[in-house]
Formats: structure tokens, sequence, C-alpha cells
């Protein structure tokens, strides 16, 4: 069965400072691995996925993410936060069949 | 990217009424659509997962009766939340899935904010 951790369900960063938001994955076999990105009163935006190609995936509005198969993780990192970049952030799983699994979310707070 | 669309965006009722919020693509044939709920500061809540044609399948202890989802074409899937109370107050978010031969990835709708009074 596939699964997803993130870890800590808040982050605070300052603008133009690093961004680090981390998600471990449990999975059986080889997973589709997304980052989604929900703004207030909106439902979600697909920032970046990773799907056995290239291992550092590039995404939208300047995120990326790398998977590592030895850590089991997909952290999401962006490196100079803006206050557009506030939000909640879920990463995902999926494999086989149509199951897909959400993480907890991450609340994403940038300090002018 | 593909498109889904919800609507409506905002809906205020009377407790004691049904409310449908329908849930549509755009621009491709979604095979299966997922119905959420989502609390405040909440990750989404999977309700049920419905394929064209045939009859929704629920999560454990989503009410079937309380909430009727029906794909009945592959570009619409609506969900009626029925005799609404104050506790049905939340964010609908629906998704959709063109088929299983892709990445599986998961396009969302805007999502749907019901009120109930």
């Amino acid at each position: 069965a596939q699964s997803v951790t993130q870890l800590g369900s808040h982050v605070s960063v300052s603008e133009g400072a690093l961004v680090l938001l981390r998600c471990n994955y449990s999975s059986s076999v080889p997973p589709y691995l997304f980052w989604y990105v929900q703004y207030p009163n909106q439902g979600l935006q697909l920032l970046l996925k990773y799907t056995s190609a290239a291992t550092l995936v590039k995404g939208i509005n300047g995120f990326e993410a790398e998977f590592k198969k030895s850590e089991t993780s997909f952290h999401l990192t962006k490196p100079s936060a803006h206050m557009s970049d506030a939000a909640e952030y879920f990463c995902a799983v999926s494999g086989t069949g149509n199951q897909f699994y959400f993480g907890t979310g991450t609340s994403l707070t940038v300090i002018p | 990217g593909a498109v889904v669309s919800q609507h409506p965006s905002w809906v205020i009722c009377k407790s004691g009424t049904s409310v449908k919020i329908e849930c549509r693509s755009l621009d491709f044939q979604a095979t299966t659509m997922f119905w959420y709920r989502q609390f405040p500061k909440q990750s989404l809540m999977l309700m049920a997962t419905s394929n064209e044609g045939s009859k929704a399948t629920y999560e454990q202890g989503v009410e079937k009766d309380k909430f009727l989802i029906n794909h009945a074409s592959l570009t619409l899937s609506t969900l009626t939340v029925t005799s609404a109370h104050p506790e049905d107050s939340s964010f609908y978010i629906c998704s959709a899935q063109t088929d299983r031969r892709n990445t599986g990835e998961l396009f969302f709708g805007e999502g749907s904010r019901l009120t109930v009074l």
C-alpha cells in the first residue's frame, strides 16, 4: 500500500529564504509522486510530478523536487520564497490502479 | 493541462434542502472522477470514486444516501448533498482522471464551499 508523510504541518520562512517542504513516501512499487498547491478557497493546482524519468523535477513558480529512492523522499524546494508562495502544499502518491493518496498538507507562511 | 470546472463555487442553503454540485472536465474525457471533502486546515478526505456509467464506490463512513453521486457522461459528475444539515458544511472538491495508461495525475476543480444554515 502507498502512503505519504509530510513532516511539519506549518513552515514559516522569510521572504527570499529557501523553502523546503518535506515528503516521504511508502510504496512497494515505483510510485508516481506529485506536489500540489492550494490557495485559500481554491482547488488544487499541480506544481510538479515525478513519473520515473529524471529524479530532479522542475515545476511551476520556481519549485523543484528531487526523488531519492534511498531515502524514500520527494522534498519540495524553492531557492527564494515570495510572498505569493504562501499557501497549503500537498504531497501525493499514486500507483497501480486509481488509488491516489495525499499527505496531511503543509501550510507555508512567508514572512516579509 | 486538462481543465476541470466545478459549479457552484459557493452555495448557501437552508437546513433540510438538497444541493447539487457539478464537476465537468472541459477538454478531456474523464473515465474516473473523485469527490473529496476538506475541513478547515486539513487534507482532502476521499468520499467516493465514480466511473462513467456505473455506481460510485464510496469510502468507508460516507453515507451513500446522503451524498448522491452521478457520473452520467465522460465529462460530467454531480454530487448531491441531500437533506443538508449544518454539519455538512464544508469545502467539496472534485478531481478527474483520464485513463490508467497515464501517470495517474489528477486534475482538480476549483472547489465548492457549502454552507448550511
